[in-house]
């Protein structure tokens, strides 16, 4: 089925440990966002890219870091993990300005111990 | 800055009644959109509604429709005949320029 694929769906880290959060979409989107929804919470935006090449910080980027070399992929590099990176995150994309809604992937549950 | 607020944190229905969801929102902003989100325990993020600000109409789509009030900055979703599927978490979104705002969402109990 077409969308955007999120891998791993569940992850536990320790402290200090790194690990990539993979995206790829198969619509030919040209935006892609990272969110993370801590319980109780709505989502908040930590990067977005506007085409591939193309990145830039959202609300909350301290701590991650992310790269777009081709339009499919948009992976989420999480370096010296911290128990406040605990979240669920979700990867998702758009055309162009995103005013008809995004496409969400399935979501990551990451733990960080 | 743009500002998302859902004052219900939890709300329950019976089957086949009709509920309210509220959302406010602030911004100085003439040009958006809104957003009305169903997130399953599933977890994935599905796309209820749409509303584009410049219009007075009010959006439906079958069960589910808005109020929208543009002076009072307000985006309620009205649910009609209440299905057990409709249980979920909702979000209320705000968007403007490259970004969405997300309220922190309404957790929806159907009851048999």
């Amino acid at each position: 089925n077409a969308g955007v694929t999120q891998t791993p769906k569940f992850r536990i880290l320790k402290i200090g440990q790194s690990m990539t959060l993979q995206c790829t979409q198969d619509m030919n989107h040209n935006y892609m966002y990272w969110y993370r929804q801590d319980p109780g919470m709505g989502l908040k935006l930590i990067y977005y890219s506007v085409g591939a090449g193309i990145t830039d910080k959202g609300e909350v980027p301290n701590g991650y870091n992310v790269s777009r070399s081709t339009t499919e992929d948009f992976p989420l590099r999480l370096e010296l993990a911290a128990p406040s990176q605990t979240s669920v995150y979700f990867c998702a994309s758009s055309f162009q300005g995103s005013d008809y809604g995004y496409t969400f992937g399935s979501g990551t549950r990451l733990t960080v111990v | 800055a743009q500002t998302v607020t859902q004052s219900q944190p939890e709300m329950s229905v019976q089957e086949a009644e009709t509920v309210t969801l509220s959302c406010t929102y602030d911004t100085s902003e003439s040009d958006y959109y809104l957003f009305w989100y169903k997130q399953p325990p599933s977890r994935q993020m599905i796309l209820v509604i749409r509303q584009e600000a410049y219009k007075q109409q009010n959006a439906t789509e079958n069960r589910f429709s808005v109020n929208f009030q543009k002076a009072a900055k307000s985006f309620s979703l009205k649910i009609s005949d209440s299905q057990l599927g409709d249980a979920a978490m909702y979000f209320c979104a705000f968007f403007t320029g490259n970004q969405f705002y997300f309220g922190t969402g309404t957790s929806l109990t159907v009851i048999p």
